[in-house]
């Protein structure tokens, strides 16, 4: 069974500092992983997402994450943090299942942003 | 503009109540998903639809029912049966084809309240 871990509940970080967001995965296959973010009330929007190929992916917003699959890892990093990046951020595990997919979600890392 | 419309955004019931969230979506996906949100608890798949007329229960679908009639509909009807109804709802499509199916699109979510 596919699971992931965001070891980190909730990260602080003043404004214009790095960050990195951490997500463990266990998949018994090549992973298809992404990151959502979501802010308070609202939906997930996709930020970056792993299906192959190159290991560091860009995505929106100056958001990357890189794949390491020694570590079972695909952290989140961003080298400046705006205060519009106060959200929650979820990192997933994707699998076909037919014309679906499954995904297993973390249980998110709330992102707190000091001025 | 494409994408997913839930309604309504806030819904207030009262125990022993069933009550039927929409979820509407314009980009000729295939696929359908529920999924309940709690604090803490990330994302839990409630239940799926990978084509019109036919669904699959997900790891949380005790108390909930769906119907698929239409290609762009999917309710969501919570029952009295569902005993921690109040939590945050989200709905999401993915298309079938290749690995597209794998990424999901999330609509702006139904806070469920019960009373």
């Amino acid at each position: 069974a596919q699971s992931v871990t965001q070891p980190d509940i909730h990260i602080t970080v003043s404004e214009g500092a790095s960050l990195e967001l951490r997500c463990n995965y266990s998949y018994g296959a090549t992973p298809y992983l992404f990151w959502y973010v979501q802010s308070p009330g609202q939906g997930l929007q996709l930020l970056l997402k792993y299906f192959s190929g190159d290991t560091l992916v860009q995505g929106i917003k100056g958001f990357e994450a890189e794949f390491k699959r020694s570590q079972s890892s695909f952290n989140l990093r961003k080298p400046s943090v705006h205060w519009s990046d106060a959200a929650e951020y979820f990192c997933a595990v994707g699998a076909n299942t037919g014309t679906a997919s499954k995904l297993t979600f973390g249980t998110g890392t709330r992102l707190q942003v000091t001025l | 503009d494409g994408g997913i419309t839930q309604s309504p955004k806030y819904l207030f019931r009262k125990e022993g109540q069933n009550v039927t969230l929409s979820c509407e979506q314009n980009l000729n996906h295939d696929a359908m998903y529920w999924y309940r949100q709690d604090p803490g608890q990330g994302l839990r798949l409630i239940y799926y639809s990978q084509i019109v007329n036919d669904f699959q229960k997900g790891d949380i679908a005790e108390g909930y029912s769906v119907s698929r009639e239409k290609k762009e509909s999917f309710p969501l009807t919570v029952t009295s049966a569902q005993k921690n109804p109040t939590a945050f709802y989200l709905c999401a499509s993915s298309d079938s084809k290749g690995l597209a199916q794998v990424e999901q699109f999330f609509g702006p979510g139904t806070r469920l309240t019960v009373l």
